[in-house]
């Protein structure tokens, strides 16, 4: 069964901190990678998008990597902010060059709470 | 440019009620989502439109929901003689159409549905 973990499932740190999201995944065949911020009370936003081929990608302060060989990826966070309080959801998609809908495995999110 | 919008923001019905969800996707969006997000839980796709192609209502749970989008743009879900259980939020996604293997969502910030 095609599923995504996520821990911790929650993270409290003081800002200015740095911090490490974890994703394991049991999806295949895999696809691509997505790391996606979700504001209490909105829509998840995204952040990463990481095909098989990419190891790690970028965004400002956020920085993902993922290992395709055990099929784990990680969300780094740089000088955390208050405003990166919020829960970071990893989502897999196990079919190449697919946009259907129901191929994207959601894990349940990591709820990060970043504290002055 | 305007982003995926979803109204209303909050809906709060009674058991056993009909309620209508509507989902105004980013325009030239050829791809449009439905998701249901339960308390603590991760997304559960409901159903997919991609162009003129038949819809994928696989994820739909009952009978009771059901979903069309017109003229390929604006779309609705409805949920039939609403039970306690379908209280939830409920996301809509648009994607554009690209050759790229990994395609974009864009969320929209939900309708919370409470069913009393």
């Amino acid at each position: 069964k095609n599923q995504v973990e996520q821990s911790p499932q929650s993270l409290i740190i003081l800002e200015g901190k740095n911090c490490t999201l974890q994703c394991n995944y049991t999806v295949s065949p895999f696809s691509n990678l997505r790391w996606y911020k979700q504001d209490t009370g909105r829509g998840p936003v995204s952040l990463t998008i990481m095909t098989f081929s990419e190891n790690t990608k970028s965004n400002g302060r956020y920085t993902a990597t993922l290992d395709a060989d055990t099929k784990q990826s990680s969300l780094h966070i740089t000088a955390s902010q208050l405003s990166d309080s919020a829960s970071y959801i990893c989502v897999v998609s196990p079919t190449v060059g697919d946009n259907y809908g129901q191929n994207f495995v959601f894990g349940p999110g990591t709820r990060l709470s970043v504290l002055p | 440019g305007a982003g995926v919008s979803q109204s209303p923001s909050n809906k709060v019905t009674e058991k056993g009620k009909d309620v209508e969800l509507r989902c105004d996707p980013i325009s030239g969006h050829t791809a449009l989502y439905w998701y249901r997000q339960s308390l603590g839980q991760g997304l559960e796709f409901l159903i997919y439109f991609q162009g003129n192609s038949a819809p994928d209502k696989s994820g739909l749970p009952s009978d009771r929901f059901s979903a069309e989008r017109t003229g390929g743009s604006v779309s609705t879900l409805t949920i039939q003689r609403t039970q306690q259980e379908d209280s939830a939020v409920y996301l809509c996604a648009s994607s554009p159409w690209t050759s790229k293997p990994a395609h974009e969502q864009y969320f929209g910030p939900g309708t919370r549905l409470t069913v009393t």
